[in-house]
């Protein structure tokens, strides 16, 4: 399976700290991407590194990815109380869609 | 406003029926998906499609159709056969096959 495997499943922080998630996959990949989901709502994408990328940052996110480690981690700087969320990973080969895994439940204490 | 919509936000099927859940989108994207989520789990691949007037089954495609007919529009159709439709049904598109776009997710429930 190409899906990525996000750990851990779940985190509580209060605001302010910072939250970092892993994710380890299979295959080779083009890219690696994040995204957010929001209790009941659709995924929104977060951002995108590409497998001759080691680093990438949008905003308060840091992303970095190993591709000899098939690993990638996702920082979240200076939490706060709306980004509690969950966070899914997707390694994408090029081939098909993306997949996937069942996500890091963030819960972000005010 | 660009974006994915999806219709009905939630839905209730009675035993035995069929029903059809709305994905449109205004992106001009030549790819559309439909997935699947379970509470606390992650995303499963039921159907694909990169261009119109074709599709590809996903990883958990039995008991379910799709039509592509025209590029905007994906509708998914959850027949009898599905014994298990109880979930929340998302739509994404793309343009280059990489980052999706995701519509807010239609809930169906069963009777």
């Amino acid at each position: 399976s190409q899906q990525g495997e996000e750990d851990p499943q779940a985190l509580s922080i209060q605001e302010g700290e910072n939250a970092t998630m892993n994710c380890s996959y299979k295959t080779s990949i083009n890219n690696l991407q994040w995204y957010r989901q929001n209790s009941g709502r659709g995924l929104v994408h977060l951002i995108l590194i590409r497998s001759n990328e080691r680093e990438k940052h949008s905003g308060r996110l840091r992303v970095t990815l190993d591709t000899s480690k098939k690993s990638s981690s996702l920082l979240i700087t200076a939490s706060r109380a709306a980004d509690t969320a969950s966070y899914f990973c997707a390694p994408y080969t090029g081939r098909r869609a993306l997949t996937f895994g069942s996500g890091t439940r963030l819960q972000v204490q005010p | 406003d660009g974006g994915i919509t999806q219709s009905p936000k939630y839905l209730f099927r009675k035993e035995g029926q069929n029903v059809t859940l709305s994905c449109e989108q205004n992106l001009n994207h030549d790819a559309m998906y439909w997935y699947r989520q379970d509470p606390g789990q992650g995303l499963r691949l039921i159907y694909y499609s990169q261009i119109v007037n074709d599709f590809q089954k996903g990883d958990i495609a039995e008991g379910y159709s799709v039509s592509r007919e025209k590029k905007e529009s994906f509708p998914l159709t959850v027949t009898s056969a599905q014994k298990n439709p109880t979930a929340f049904y998302l739509c994404a598109s793309s343009g280059g096959g990489e980052t999706q776009y995701f519509g807010p997710g239609t809930r169906l429930l069963v009777l």
